[in-house]
């Protein structure tokens, strides 16, 4: 596709359960990022993918959350044991050589999450 | 770490008026970027500032960085209701090559 998919756009869960966000990056784009904005904050990084290099996870609030990029394009972020501290849009983005400081992220439209 | 600031958080202003959104770093960030949303869709780029005294204008937008300061600065002359969106600043820490620091953001509206 044109740009960087994300789905669901819309996710209501209950408190405990697990729950699998997708990104669907740029074609050809080698790095991936997952960020969460929660209401009325802004952007808290999260887990970032480059190539076949090993994830930087030091984002990830708890051992709760896991990422993973198959094939180095598709990423699943997992969240299990859902909390309503959780509930935030959980927004992916990717560029064509992970260097921010030359080049530009493309962000996702994001993923609702709503923990009841 | 760095701690990015934004403020006014939120903006009502009339159309034609001019007025300044600021964003303030807590540590050395030699970058700064400009990003707006529009509710229910992606961040999309608008600047990228790279240097101390670094200037880019698009449209009725122009953004400007002051690395002594640690202050950037986005400018809006003459709203027009399009300019309506939240508008997000962020840094880049140094050593990283990553990671973006990102402020609360500006929720801006336009009022006819």
């Amino acid at each position: 596709g044109a740009g960087v998919s994300q789905s669901p756009s819309n996710k209501v869960t209950e408190k405990g359960k697990d729950v699998e966000l997708r990104c669907d990056p740029i074609s050809g784009h080698t790095a991936l990022y997952w960020y969460r904005q929660s209401l009325g904050q802004g952007l808290e990084f999260l887990i970032y993918f480059q190539g076949n290099s090993a994830p930087d996870k030091s984002g990830l609030p708890s051992d709760r959350f896991s990422a993973e990029r198959t094939g180095g394009s598709v990423s699943t972020l997992t969240i299990q044991r859902t909390q309503q501290e959780d509930s935030a849009v959980y927004l992916c983005a990717s560029s064509l050589f992970g260097r921010t400081d030359r080049e530009k992220l493309f962000f996702g439209s994001g993923t609702q999450l709503s923990v009841l | 770490e760095l701690k990015v600031e934004q403020n006014p958080l939120f903006l009502s202003m009339q159309e034609g008026k001019n007025y300044t959104i600021y964003c303030n770093y807590s540590t050395t960030s030699d970058r700064l970027y400009w990003y707006r949303q529009d509710p229910g869709k992606s961040l999309e780029s608008l600047f990228v500032l790279l240097s101390n005294g670094a200037v880019k204008q698009e449209g009725r937008l122009m953004a400007s960085l002051d690395t002594k300061a640690r202050l950037s600065t986005l400018h809006i002359t003459a709203a027009v209701h399009d300019l309506s969106a939240t508008y997000f600043c962020a840094g880049l820490s140094s050593g990283s090559a990553r990671q973006l620091t990102f402020g609360s953001g500006t929720q801006l509206t336009v009022l006819p």
